[in-house]
């Protein structure tokens, strides 16, 4: 089984609708991150959380919340969607210092 | 921003060849990491670099780091046509507390 899972893998939208996007991982690893993708612009941070009771702002977090359940479990969610919010999500996990491991992506239309 | 921005954007080679890509950064940094994506695909740590460490090596990988340009390099040897992906580096900047600033990645396309 993949170490770092997301769901749905894809999902398609529309203007103004609530969606979740769910990340869990079985790497026992204490950080989780959200990142978006677009064409050409690389990953940009969206939310991270060191532990369950520490979650920050990435770079980009407006329009964004997440809710840290267990330590395996760090969900996100766009309360208004938009398009442009239209992207490639990933989740990824870590320990401190050390390198990231990517969940497959959540591939994300708003229309 | 503190992004690395790695160097060329796309690369296409033919099997056999080495790869070259490049990564500048801007701040001081604890380590530097190197991830490849194939298309759509998540990332997949390759190399990380610290930054006391000049080079490290990893099967056809070399990848070096210089601190005082605030540079580094990723070499692919003797390509394969697998190869084909897009390639990021990633900086643990000081100051970060372990989070990464990734650049916009090299394109590398290994033609058989």
């Amino acid at each position: 089984d993949a170490d770092v899972t997301q769901t749905p893998r894809n999902r398609i939208t529309k203007t103004g609708k609530r969606i979740m996007l769910e990340c869990s991982q079985t790497k026992g690893h204490d950080r989780m991150y959200w990142y978006r993708q677009d064409p050409g612009l690389g990953l940009r941070l969206i939310y991270y959380s060191f532990d369950v009771k520490d979650i920050n702002k990435g770079e980009i977090s407006d329009g964004y919340s997440v809710s840290r359940q267990a330590q395996a479990k760090f969900s996100l969610s766009l309360e208004s969607a938009i398009p442009n919010q239209t992207a490639l999500y990933f989740c990824a996990t870590s320990d401190t210092m050390k390198p990231q491991y990517f969940g497959p992506g959540t591939r994300l239309l708003v229309l | 921003s503190q992004q690395g921005e790695e160097d060329p954007q796309a690369l296409s080679i033919q099997e056999g060849e080495n790869a070259t890509m490049n990564c500048s950064y801007k701040t001081s940094i604890n380590n530097l990491q190197w991830y490849r994506q194939n298309s759509g695909r998540g990332l997949v740590h390759l190399i990380l670099i610290r930054s006391n460490e000049r080079e490290k090596h990893s099967g056809r990988l070399r990848v070096t780091l210089d601190t005082s340009k605030k540079s580094s390099s990723l070499l692919i040897t003797a390509s394969r046509a697998a190869d084909t992906a897009s390639y990021f580096c990633a900086t643990d900047w000081k100051g970060s507390q372990g989070n990464l600033i990734f650049g916009k990645g090299t394109k590398l396309s290994v033609k058989p």
